[in-house]
């Protein structure tokens, strides 16, 4: 089992372009939560999916983020036109079902600089 | 917006000693969880504490909670080099069929040798 894998784990992109982040889910899990880390922070949550759906994006910020995830392949959390801002730790976590009792498994992160 | 506070912010301590941290929050809970995150990675789940529980144990864990108090405390006993790491506690507040977790800022643990 291969756990919650996300890439890239470093990416750096320019102001204005676009950045796309991945996760893949643990084997079984069709429950994906996406949360960001600044620097010295704690995380803060940002969106939870299952499989087509998101359930609440209600930590996304209004503009420029988005999240899908499709019934094949990846979770995407994508940041259009990044500013300095959006440079942080970008985790993903995943569960099999809701109110299971267990904690979440995370993946190692992906960690966005916009320069 | 309702958030765990750990603390203290850091605590250094020798290899051996032990640990305690602290967790406060705001509002009604489903549970309560501990992770630890080492530089620059990702986290670890430690141990889940549900809203009906007081005490939990886990190897060299030990978790409590008081609701009335709205606190938790973890405490690691024994420590080792390898404990250092950030110590984040969780708030699940089970709303609604949204998952989602409140971390606070955590308390950063240095284990000298």
């Amino acid at each position: 089992n291969a756990g919650v894998m996300q890439n890239p784990r470093h990416l750096v992109r320019r102001r204005g372009q676009e950045a796309r982040l991945r996760c893949s889910p643990m084997k079984g899990h069709s429950h994906v939560y996406w949360y960001r880390q600044l620097p010295e922070e704690g995380l803060k949550f940002m969106v939870y999916l299952q499989k087509e759906n998101i359930i609440d994006e209600s930590g996304m910020p209004k503009e420029r983020f988005s999240a899908e995830f499709p019934k094949e392949g990846p979770s995407i959390l994508r940041i259009q036109q990044v500013v300095r801002g959006d440079s942080a730790a970008y985790f993903c976590a995943s569960s099999p079902q809701i109110s299971t009792g267990y904690g979440y498994t995370f993946g190692s992160g992906t960690r966005l600089t916009v320069v | 917006s309702q958030q765990g506070e750990e603390d203290p912010q850091a605590l250094s301590i020798q290899e051996g000693e032990n640990a305690t941290m602290n967790c406060s929050y705001k509002t009604s809970i489903n549970n309560l969880q501990w992770y630890r995150q080492n530089s620059g990675r990702g986290l670890v789940h430690l141990i889940l504490i549900r809203s009906n529980e007081r005490e939990k144990h886990s190897g060299r864990l030990r978790v409590t909670l008081d609701t009335s108090k709205k606190s938790s405390s973890l405490l690691i006993t024994a420590s080792r080099a390898a404990d250092t790491a950030s110590y984040f506690c969780a708030t699940d507040l089970g709303q609604g069929g949204s998952e989602k977790l409140v971390f606070g800022k955590g308390t950063k643990l240095t284990v000298n040798p």
